[in-house]
Order: C-alpha cells, then sequence, then structure tokens
C-alpha cells in the first residue's frame, strides 16, 4: 500500500473487554514496530517483528499485552482485560529491511484506545 | 539503555522567526540521531537523521539540526518559520554498534506554536 495503515482509528472499549489493533504495514517491509504514546509524551517502544519472527517483547508492559504478525505482513496488537492506563494512542511503523537503528521508520497514524 | 531529554515541552514562536528546539541524549558512545515530526492526526514523518560524518544536518522543510558529540546534543533549527510548521516534534536515538537489530527511541517531544 501507500503508507502503514492502522484501523481501527478511534476505540472505545469498557475496563476489562479485550481489544484487538490491526497494522498493515507497507507491502514488503520486513520490520514493523509497535509503540505506545501516551498523551503528552513520546512514543514508547512495545515490540518488533522481522517479518513474522517476534524478536523483541520487552517493552510490553504486561502479559495482557500479545501481538502477532503470523504472515510477516499484518500484524494484530492484542491487549486483554483492559485498564485504565491502557488509554493512550498505539501507534505502528514499518522500515524496509532487518533494522539496524538507521533506517527510516514510516508510521501509521495511530489507533486511540480509551478505556473507561 | 539509551534515553533522550527535550527540556522544553511547549515553545511559541512567532511567524518568519527563527526557532531552536532542543535535544540531548544520554549516551556518549556513537549514535544514530534522528528528528521526526507529528502533524496533528498525522502519523510521524521523519524530518532528518544523523548517521556520521558532517555534523550539520539538513532535512525537509527547512530544518537542520547540529550533532555536538562533546555536549551530546541534537538541536533542531529553522531561520524561519511557518503557521505550517506548528507540530510535534520528537527527537529519538538508536545505537549502532547492536550486532542484531536495534529500535528507536524517542525523546517525550516539543510541541512547536507558530503564532501569526
Amino acid at each position: 500500500g501507500a503508507g502503514v495503515s492502522q484501523s481501527p482509528r478511534y476505540k472505545v472499549a469498557k475496563r476489562g473487554q479485550d481489544v484487538a489493533l490491526r497494522c498493515d504495514p507497507i507491502s514488503g517491509h520486513v520490520s514493523l514496530f509497535w509503540y505506545q504514546q501516551a498523551l503528552g509524551q513520546g512514543p514508547e517502544f512495545l515490540t518488533y517483528f522481522q517479518n513474522e519472527a517476534q524478536l523483541d517483547k520487552s517493552g510490553l508492559p504486561s502479559d495482557r499485552f500479545f501481538a502477532e504478525r503470523p504472515e510477516g505482513s499484518v500484524s494484530t496488537l492484542k491487549i486483554q482485560r483492559t485498564q485504565q492506563e491502557d488509554s493512550a494512542v498505539y501507534l505502528c511503523a514499518s522500515s524496509a529491511t532487518v533494522h539496524r537503528g538507521n533506517e527510516k521508520l514510516f508510521f501509521g497514524s495511530g489507533t486511540q484506545l480509551s478505556v473507561l | 539503555a539509551q534515553s533522550v531529554t527535550q527540556l522544553d515541552s511547549q515553545v511559541p514562536v512567532f511567524e518568519e522567526a527563527p526557532v531552536e528546539l532542543r535535544c540531548n541524549y544520554s549516551s556518549s558512545v556513537s549514535v544514530y540521531l534522528f528528528w521526526y515530526v507529528q502533524y496533528p492526526n498525522q502519523g510521524l514523518q521523519l524530518l532528518l537523521k544523523y548517521l556520521s560524518g558532517s555534523t550539520l544536518v539538513k532535512g525537509i522543510n527547512g530544518f537542520e539540526a547540529e550533532f555536538n558529540k562533546s555536549q551530546t546534543s541534537f538541536h533542531l533549527r529553522k531561520p524561519s518559520v511557518h503557521i505550517s510548521d506548528t507540530a510535534e516534534y520528537f527527537c529519538a536515538v538508536s545505537d549502532p554498534m547492536k550486532t542484531s537489530y536495534d529500535k528507536v527511541i524517542f525523546g517525550p517531544g516539543t510541541s512547536l506554536s507558530v503564532i501569526p
């Protein structure tokens, strides 16, 4: 596609509900990142995929957070039993090759999650 | 671990005036440095990056940044701002010494408001 696409754009969940956030990276991009951006803060790293392999999940805040990219393209970030502190914008970014720190990241517009 | 400090959370500036957005990073070893911009309701876009070589880096939209190793700084400058430059600006860093992959670490951001 032309860019990184994320859906839904907005998600409101009741506390305790499960949510699934989708990311469609640029076609053919090897690397995919998920970031969490709280209000007024910078993006915080959650997890990294190289094709279908999840190489780093050190940023996931709890075992309620789970991410997958089964075919090396579309990725889903799932949050189980949502809590109010999960309210944030969830950003997806991709880059063309294995990410060695110097490549340009292409970001989606994010999913704004509000947990009531 | 790498970290990024952006001391100014908000910077108001009049149209056509110069602006400097400050960024300091934690490590004294080799780094890759980036500035990303986030316009309202849009994803982050790369403004410029420093990988090696000349310490003065020029980016899109008339922005430039200077890498200063001794001061561990990477300040962003523009000689004359436009209304359209109103946005959130994020400084970011990654580690070129990692042998496999490395994630990009973002600062908290500076909100630039250009006043007509």
